[in-house]
């Protein structure tokens, strides 16, 4: 069975310094990775997504993830935090034996220290 | 082009009514989804649409749960009686018409239900 686990249920970081957001997975077969971010009294927004091919993915907002099989993670990075980049973020996975359900994470929220 | 909409916003209701929460999917998009999240938990999978059909409804809690998507447009989800525990938010999700692991899902903004 696929799982997620994301670090930290909370995490704050200074404006402008790294934003490092946590996500490891568990799948037997070969997962598509997703990152979504809900910001207050909105619907989660897709923020980028690992299929195939390429393992760094870059998504909107100056993020990017990195998928490392080897270490089942695929972190979500943003080098220069942004006040507006306060938010909860979700970790997803799925496979093509799944008809496209979503596994999540727990969610991290993500505050913004001015 | 309209998102996924979903009504109500809240609802707040009595342990043993009945609440139906409707989801609207993006125009064209064959997949509907529900999920739940529970407070403190992670969101959870519910069911899955295609079109009119339930694909896959491995995630409904329990019989007190009716999904229905008449007509492959709209969904509702009725929860009948309410219990304490079916408190949340509920997530409706839509995609396009292939049913692969790698289709972005697009959200609604969710429906809070709080049953007292």
């Amino acid at each position: 069975a696929q799982s997620v686990t994301q670090l930290g249920s909370h995490v704050s970081v200074s404006e402008g310094a790294l934003v490092l957001l946590r996500c490891n997975y568990s799948s037997s077969v070969p997962p598509y990775l997703f990152w979504y971010v809900q910001y207050p009294n909105q619907g989660l927004q897709l923020l980028l997504k690992y299929t195939t091919g390429a393992t760094l993915v870059k998504g909107i907002n100056g993020f990017e993830a990195e998928f490392k099989k080897s270490e089942t993670s695929f972190h979500l990075t943003k080098p220069s935090a942004h006040m507006s980049d306060a938010a909860e973020y979700f970790c997803a996975v799925s496979d093509d034996n799944q008809g496209g359900k979503l596994i999540f994470g727990q969610g991290t929220e993500l505050s913004v220290k001015p | 082009e309209a998102g996924v909409t979903q009504f109500p916003s809240h609802s707040v209701i009595e342990k043993g009514q009945t609440v139906t929460l409707r989801c609207d999917p993006i125009s064209g998009h064959d997949n509907l989804y529900w999920y739940r999240r529970v407070m403190g938990k992670e969101i959870k999978f519910l069911l899955h649409f295609v079109k009119e059909s339930k694909q896959d409804e491995s995630g409904m809690p329990n019989n007190r749960f009716l999904a229905e998507r008449t007509g492959g447009t709209y969904s509702t989800l009725k929860v009948q009686p309410a219990e304490l525990e079916d408190s949340g938010v509920y997530f409706c999700a839509s995609s396009q018409t292939i049913r692969q692991g790698w289709e972005t899902q697009y959200f609604g903004p969710g429906t809070r239900l709080l049953v007292l």
